[in-house]
Order: C-alpha cells, then structure tokens, then sequence
C-alpha cells in the first residue's frame, strides 16, 4: 500500500528561526514528490514540485530536496517569519493514469514571537 | 485571477437531503479531482474527471456523485447525505492529469451532516 508518512507531526519555533521537516514514502512507481503549504480552512498551495532526477529545488526561503534512493525528501525553512504558521504537506504522484496523488498527513507548523 | 472556485464555503444540512457543491476553474485545465480532508488522515480522492465527459472512483467513492459536462464544472453530489460524510472538501485542477502539472486547489467546503 502506497503510504507517505511525515515527522515531526508538530513543531514550535521562533521567529527568524530554521526548520527541517520530515517526509519518508512508499509510493511506487514513483513519478514526482510535491510539498504544500496549508493555511487553517484553506486549500494547499504548493510549493515545490520535484521529479526523480531532481535532488534539491527551492521556492523563496523554501528549499525541498528528494533522495530517490531512500525514499525520503526534507523541507527546509530558512528565517521562518510568522506567516510561516501552516501545515506543511508532503505529496507523492505515481504517474500513473489519473495521477494518483497520496498525501501525508502534514506537519503542523508554528512560529511564535 | 487564475482559481478554482468552490461553493458553498460552509453548510449544514440533515441526513438524507440531496446537496451539490459546485466547483469551477477558469484555467481552462483538463484535470479536475475532488478531495475530502479529515483529522488525522491525509486528504482523501473521492473521484477525478481527466477531461469532459470522463471521470472515474478515487479511493473514496462512496455515497458521492460527479459529473463533467463542461471543462470548468465539476460539482460534487450528495444524493442521500450521511453524518460520516462530515468533512472539509476540495477541488482541484491541473493542466493535464498525465503529467508533472501542479494542482490548484479551491478554498474549501465544510460540510456538517446532521
């Protein structure tokens, strides 16, 4: 069963501060791995997609990277500002017909002053 | 501005009354997918529409309809609504549901069966 599975479920940090975020999958085949960013009762917004051959893509002070191999990627945070407050969640597609997309359950993301 | 719009954002209504939520994109995208998110799971697919007049089950099907008659439609419908059909709901797009296309996803439904 195709499963993606992210750590650390929460996390407080403060403001200016990095952050690293976890996600680990079992999805095959693999087509490409996504990460969004969730406000509360809003829809995802993405942030970076990556492809098999892609080890690192940034997005602003969002930098993802994959390592196909492990099957693992890490969302990395620089600076973090309070509008950084969010679910962050790790997305992989198989490519196969209707793009089947499984979804982790997100890390939830806080930044206090 | 390029979005996919969901109505409505909120609603309640009771076991057993027929209900649609409408969604509409206006990138002029082939690929459209309905999700529901709950607590502690990631979002779910209830079903998915590669282009008009095709779509197909995701993983969780039941006790919903769709239809895709026009390319910017996609309404989700409820014939008999169940209490365990409480959840938030989105619709997305994409350029094309065949390759590494982003999805654009709509603000959100949050439906409460009585």
């Amino acid at each position: 069963k195709n499963q993606v599975e992210q750590s650390p479920q929460s996390l407080i940090i403060l403001e200016g501060k990095n952050c690293t975020l976890q996600c680990n999958y079992t999805v095959s085949p693999f087509s490409n791995l996504r990460w969004y960013k969730q406000d509360t009762g809003r829809g995802p917004v993405s942030l970076t997609i990556m492809t098999f051959s892609e080890n690192t893509k940034s997005n602003g002070r969002y930098t993802a990277t994959l390592d196909a191999d492990t099957k693992q990627s890490s969302l990395h945070i620089t600076a973090s500002q309070l509008s950084d407050s969010a679910s962050y969640i790790c997305v992989v597609s198989d490519g196969g017909g209707g793009n089947k997309l499984t979804f982790g359950t997100g890390t939830q993301l806080k930044v206090e002053l | 501005e390029a979005q996919v719009t969901q109505n409505p954002r909120y609603l309640i209504t009771v076991t057993g009354k027929k209900l649609t939520v409408t969604c509409s994109q206006n990138m002029n995208h082939e690929y459209m997918s309905w999700y529901r998110q709950d607590p502690g799971l990631g979002l779910r697919q209830i079903y998915y529409s590669m282009n008009v007049e095709v779509t197909d089950k995701g993983d969780v099907p039941e006790g919903y309809k769709v239809s895709r008659k026009e390319k910017r439609n996609f309404p989700l419908i409820l014939e008999s609504p169940s209490p365990n059909q409480t959840s938030l709901y989105f619709c997305a797009s994409s350029l094309s549901g065949l390759f590494n296309y982003g999805y654009t996803f709509g603000s959100g439904t949050r439906l409460t069966v009585v």
